[in-house]
């Protein structure tokens, strides 16, 4: 299975709300990324877990939480977001040693925030 | 400073016509280099790799991709492109390592005429 999943595919929330969105991979990657990409632009890395420790944590804002449950699941807890965290989040994983940084990217969940 | 440069922003080729993308890179260390592909409201797809050995990288979907260190670029080609390959596309350089931040160029999109 060479296979990231992401879920929802799409989520619309209001400013108050708190969701979350869902990342699992089965290819025995221990290293897994968020990224946030807006439109017509890279992607913008957000957190890297590696071993389900979280390792980098490019500056982001407290009301995007990541949590790494196990090495096959990576989630991002969203609350108070803003209408400007409209974007597509990515999820990807690699391998956590050794010299392949090859990631594999998710189809990525479409969010709105209202 | 590490960064990635794709100097066009959009190219439009016809259907059959042989295509070349443009990547130019700026990093400290001996940089791994990728391209991938990114069909509209979808998650990237690794095209090729690069580290080291044969300058010249096969890759997935007829593409192929040339290392010139003196130039400091990874040019993706295409001899002959289909509408399908109609997508954005990014070039990215990071680290020999796992579970570290690749920098993603700002993307290429293509258009095919028919």
């Amino acid at each position: 299975d060479t296979e990231v999943t992401q879920t929802p595919k799409h989520l619309v929330m209001g400013m108050t709300n708190k969701k979350s969105l869902k990342c699992e991979q089965h290819m025995g990657h221990r290293a897994m990324y968020w990224y946030k990409q807006k439109a017509k632009k890279p992607p913008e890395l957000m957190f890297v877990y590696s071993y389900e420790k979280l390792s980098i944590n490019e500056s982001v804002p407290s009301r995007f939480s990541p949590e790494c449950p196990n090495s096959s699941l990576l989630n991002l807890h969203l609350h108070a977001l803003q209408p400007e965290d409209s974007a597509l989040y990515l999820c990807a994983s690699s391998q956590a040693s050794g010299r392949s940084a090859e990631q594999f990217f998710g189809p990525g969940t479409r969010l709105t925030v209202l | 400073a590490q960064s990635v440069t794709q100097p066009d922003i959009h190219i439009t080729v016809s259907e059959g016509a042989s295509l070349e993308l443009r990547c130019n890179y700026s990093y400290g260390a001996t940089p791994y280099l990728f391209w991938y592909v990114q069909s509209p409201g979808q998650g990237l797809q690794l095209l090729l790799k690069y580290f080291s050995g044969d300058t010249l990288v096969q890759g997935i979907k007829g593409f192929e991709a040339e290392f010139k260190r003196s130039q400091s670029s990874f040019n993706l080609r295409k001899p002959s492109v289909h509408w399908s390959d109609a997508a954005e596309y990014f070039c990215a350089v990071g680290p020999y390592s796992s579970a570290s931040k690749i920098i993603f160029g700002s993307g290429t999109r293509l258009s095919i005429r028919p």
